[in-house]
């Protein structure tokens, strides 16, 4: 019955280690998100893909791409971790990125780093 | 530019008393307005949305919020609390041009006594 599904839940690296985060969805969306929620804050957008057009939002640092291999899958990669990179990364799809459509959350991956 | 307000950052119920969590909201258009909710250490779950329809909008577990265009407001209510309501609760508007961005507020959390 999951929708959008985060793996793993939980990740530790250590600092400068790069690491990937893995998010798959059954709801067959062209729109895949990935946001960053760093404690008692609201959740901060890094980029999405519209199908396999990817759109980086101007603020989101070089350290972090991800990849969209197929309509189901996408990836964050964290290329050099640094303790400022510390969050809970969350997915999120959406049918086609009208204004009126529900963005479906993942239940998130919280990354710690060493 | 779109944004929203959550005027309160924490708000304590007794469970059985009523809810009542506050947003206002700027759009020069008529905006689309979210409110979902987030249990420690889980993603973002949707309560209930408005996209110009009814304007009293009728969400999971009880929950309802009303648009009112000459407050600015989209509160959410319940009317009786229950221990499992204890979460963060985020305000949320869709970008009104070009593709769907989710702007959030900061966040309201939940208390709920026994």
């Amino acid at each position: 019955d999951a929708m959008v599904i985060q793996n793993p839940r939980y990740q530790v690296t250590q600092f400068g280690k790069p690491v990937t985060l893995s998010c798959s969805q059954t709801l067959n969306h062209n729109v895949m998100y990935w946001y960053q929620q760093k404690s008692s804050q609201a959740p901060k957008l890094l980029f999405h893909y519209y199908d396999k057009d990817f759109n980086n939002e101007a603020d989101t640092p070089d350290n972090f791409q991800s990849r969209r291999p197929n309509t189901s899958f996408c990836f964050l990669d964290i290329r050099s971790p640094g303790l400022g990179d510390a969050a809970m990364y969350l997915c999120a799809t959406s049918r086609v990125g009208l204004r009126t459509d529900t963005q479906y959350f993942g239940p998130g991956t919280r990354l710690t780093v060493l | 530019a779109q944004s929203v307000t959550q005027l309160d950052s924490h708000v304590s119920v007794s469970e059985g008393t009523p809810v009542l969590l506050r947003c206002n909201y700027s759009s020069s258009y008529s905006p689309s307005l979210f409110w979902y909710v987030q249990h420690p250490n889980k993603g973002l779950q949707l309560l209930l949305k408005y996209t110009s329809a009814a304007t009293l909008v009728k969400g999971i577990n009880g929950f309802e919020a009303e648009f009112k265009k000459s407050e600015t407001s989209f509160h959410l209510t319940k009317p009786s609390a229950h221990m499992s309501d204890a979460a963060e609760y985020f305000c949320v508007v869709s970008t009104n041009t070009g593709f769907q961005k989710l702007v959030f507020g900061t966040g309201t959390r939940l208390l709920v006594s026994p």
